[in-house]
């Protein structure tokens, strides 16, 4: 079982919407949470950083929101743009081992005009 | 800052032949990342190297994958022999822990 589980797995919306991404995790101990973007053919980009104290953290039209007692996490974007598609993972940080990474599959988010 | 650079962007070579993967981290970043992305299954980390040290090499696949950090500015990912199930795409990361990863561009290989 995936550590690290997000949904759905893919998501088509229309431009302009707003569209919330799920990530549930079961990595201890946890560090932090962060989403990433990652557009094709590119690395993916950090959007937000949480630590297990922190219940929400915005970056423009992205809203980050963690729930460490429920082991939840869900990414809102406001008012989508075309620009928006791409993959969105969510990442779990692991305390030990330097903060090793656990990786979410992914949301592949596409948006029409 | 010119960011993570990884080099090169694509890479097509024959089964057997041996695949060089180049990376130059961040300045001052103290720690590197070498992940692998596939459809399938992701991004695994690879092996992850902390002031120039390898510090957790569990997720290299076989012994036909190795890495070096020679020093702070150059890291490589090497595999000889290479196959076509090694196709994938190779990202290098780096960081200065505890805060925010970096990542490169990522290295497309193909194996025929």
């Amino acid at each position: 079982k995936n550590q690290v589980e997000q949904s759905p797995q893919s998501l088509i919306i229309l431009e302009g919407k707003n569209c919330t991404l799920q990530c549930n995790y079961t990595v201890s101990p946890f560090s932090n949470l962060r989403w990433y973007k990652q557009d094709t053919g590119r690395g993916p980009v950090s959007l937000t950083i949480m630590t297990f104290s922190e219940n929400t953290k915005s970056n423009g039209r992205y809203t980050a929101t963690l729930d460490a007692d429920t082991k939840q996490s869900s990414l809102h974007i406001t008012a989508s743009q075309l620009s928006d598609s791409a993959s969105y993972i969510c990442v779990v940080s692991v305390i030990l081992y330097g903060n090793k990474l656990v990786f979410g599959a992914g949301t592949i988010l596409r948006v029409k005009s | 800052d010119a960011g993570v650079i990884q080099s090169p962007r694509h890479e097509v070579t024959e089964m057997g032949q041996e695949v060089t993967l180049r990376c130059k981290p961040i300045s001052g970043h103290n720690s590197l990342f070498w992940y692998r992305q596939t459809m399938m299954r992701g991004l695994e980390l690879l092996i992850y190297f902390n002031n120039n040290v390898p510090i957790d090499d569990s997720g290299m696949p076989e012994d036909r994958f190795s890495a070096k950090m020679p020093n702070a500015s150059f890291s490589t990912l090497k595999i000889q022999p290479s196959e076509p199930r090694d196709s994938a795409v190779y990202f290098c990361a780096s960081s200065r822990l505890p805060h925010g990863y970096t990542f490169g561009s990522g290295t497309r290989l193909t194996v025929v």
